[in-house]
């Protein structure tokens, strides 16, 4: 079974200034997804970003960016210029691919402030 | 334009009752999920259908019951409600091999 482990409950960041949010996850499959997912306080999950395990180029979008080793099974996120509209719940998550679609096993997830 | 929709938004009801929870996606997408997300926020899966046949069924109580009548409806129907079934709920789905979409939640006490 796979696992995910994110290892701050908590984290604050100042406006502008750059943060990064830790994930390791275990597993043996050697095709998966990784995917961060934002959850502010209207609680809607809405996708921040995406990683394909056999792609070796960390994957960006705007201000957010991963660092995936997958060696270490290691996907942090970092966030540049944070906003205050970046004050969320974000979750980290593994998807296997196999011949149909598998549900995500999600981290705890870390609770960003954001701090103006 | 909802792309994953759930109806209701809240319930509020007592012990012992029967309830749904109704899911729909206009995405054409093949696969739908049921996930629970409990008080510490943690996100857990629940039911997986693929082309309105289920294919993961978690270790959930059989209070709980899916019901797929297409592809595009994911419907969630639980009975003998109890106090520990308050939480949020959340329908996804997606296509092929790609990431999920999610409904915007439905928030269950139970009373």
């Amino acid at each position: 079974a796979q696992t995910v482990t994110q290892s701050q409950p908590e984290m604050s960041v100042q406006e502008a200034e750059t943060v990064t949010l830790s994930c390791t996850y275990d597993t043996s499959e050697s095709n998966y997804y990784l995917f961060w997912y934002k959850q502010p306080p209207s609680r809607q999950m809405i996708l921040v970003i995406r990683q394909e395990a056999y792609k070796q180029q960390n994957a960006t979008e705007n201000r957010f960016s991963v660092n995936f080793q997958k060696a270490a099974k290691s996907f942090s996120l970092k966030i540049s210029d944070s906003q205050l509209g970046d004050t969320a719940m974000y979750f980290c998550a593994f998807m296997k691919l196999n011949s149909g679609n598998t549900p995500l096993v999600f981290g705890k997830g870390t609770r960003l402030s954001v701090i103006a | 334009d909802t792309a994953v929709s759930q109806t209701p938004k809240y319930l509020v009801t007592q012990m012992g009752n029967d309830k749904s929870i109704k899911c729909e996606q206009n995405l054409g997408h093949d696969t739908m999920y049921w996930y629970k997300q409990d008080s510490k926020k943690f996100l857990k899966i629940m039911f997986s259908y693929n082309n309105k046949e289920l294919i993961i069924n978690e270790t959930v109580p059989n209070r709980f019951s899916p019901k797929s009548p297409d592809k595009a409806h994911l419907n969630l129907h639980i009975n003998s409600l109890e106090l520990g079934d308050s939480a949020v709920y959340f329908c996804a789905s997606s296509p092929q091999g790609s990431e999920q979409f999610f409904g915007p939640g439905t928030r269950l006490t139970v009373l």
